[in-house]
């Protein structure tokens, strides 16, 4: 089981606003910066978002993430094909000493 | 171009080593905090263990602690994880990934392709 929440499945129509939620407690997401990455099969995991809402260079500003609490979202706007992957969100948990994923979220664009 | 290529990974059987080994090239690798993350056949990633820029820093997941150990060597640009007593829950792809700081808790912004590993007997 792991220390983050999400939700194993999100879908959209091309165009449609996707939201992707990630829950977790004090010891990570509460006091700690929160990041999100991509992974699509066969590839390298992707970084999307890190320090809970900036955009590494070269990533579509269509990403955008938010944190409140102990809950962060991943937003993604005007959903295209190419989005179709599976989405991880990760923290620094200060009682493992030690980063953790979420279980991963799968996007389908229908 | 900034790259990570891992190797070392293979089939082997339960209760043996295996050393992972990650070359750098195209950044400051002392510059950066490095990390393995797998990912077992069919399931999400994990984060397996993390090291600051100077070695000064390490982490495990629970589920290494004890087993695996990690390390760098910045005149060589390479960073390691030796794999001791490895079990077939191991069994997964193993990538090798740059943190965008100088400590293994943040972004990480560079992954290698990453290498298969296989507990079986």
């Amino acid at each position: 089981q792991s220390a983050l929440t999400q939700p194993p499945s999100a879908s959209g129509t091309p165009g449609q606003r996707v939201t992707i939620s990630c829950s977790g407690s004090i010891s990570n997401i509460g006091g700690n910066t929160i990041n999100w990455y991509q992974h699509l099969p066969g590839a390298a995991p992707i970084l999307l978002i890190y320090g809970d809402n900036q955009r590494p260079s070269g990533v579509p500003d269509r990403f955008s993430g938010s944190k409140s609490g102990t809950s962060a979202s991943l937003a993604i706007s005007g959903l295209q094909s190419e989005d179709e992957a599976d989405y991880y969100c990760a923290s620094w948990d200060d009682s493992l000493n030690g980063q953790v994923f979420g279980g991963g979220t799968k996007v389908t664009v229908l | 171009d900034v790259q990570l290529v891992e190797s070392g990974g293979g089939l082997v059987q339960p209760g043996r080593s295996l050393r992972l080994s990650c070359a750098a090239s195209g950044f400051t690798f002392d510059d950066h905090g490095m990390a393995w993350v797998r990912q077992p056949p069919g399931k999400g990633l994990e984060w397996v263990s993390g090291i600051t820029w100077n070695s000064g820093n390490i982490g495990y997941a629970e589920s290494v602690k004890g087993r695996f150990i990690i390390s760098r060597d910045n005149a060589k640009n390479s960073l390691f994880l030796q794999m001791n007593s490895l079990r077939a829950e191991d069994t997964a792809l193993y990538y090798c990934a740059k943190d965008i700081g100088t400590a293994p808790i943040g972004g990480m912004d560079v992954w290698g392709q990453g290498t298969t590993v296989i507990v079986s007997s």
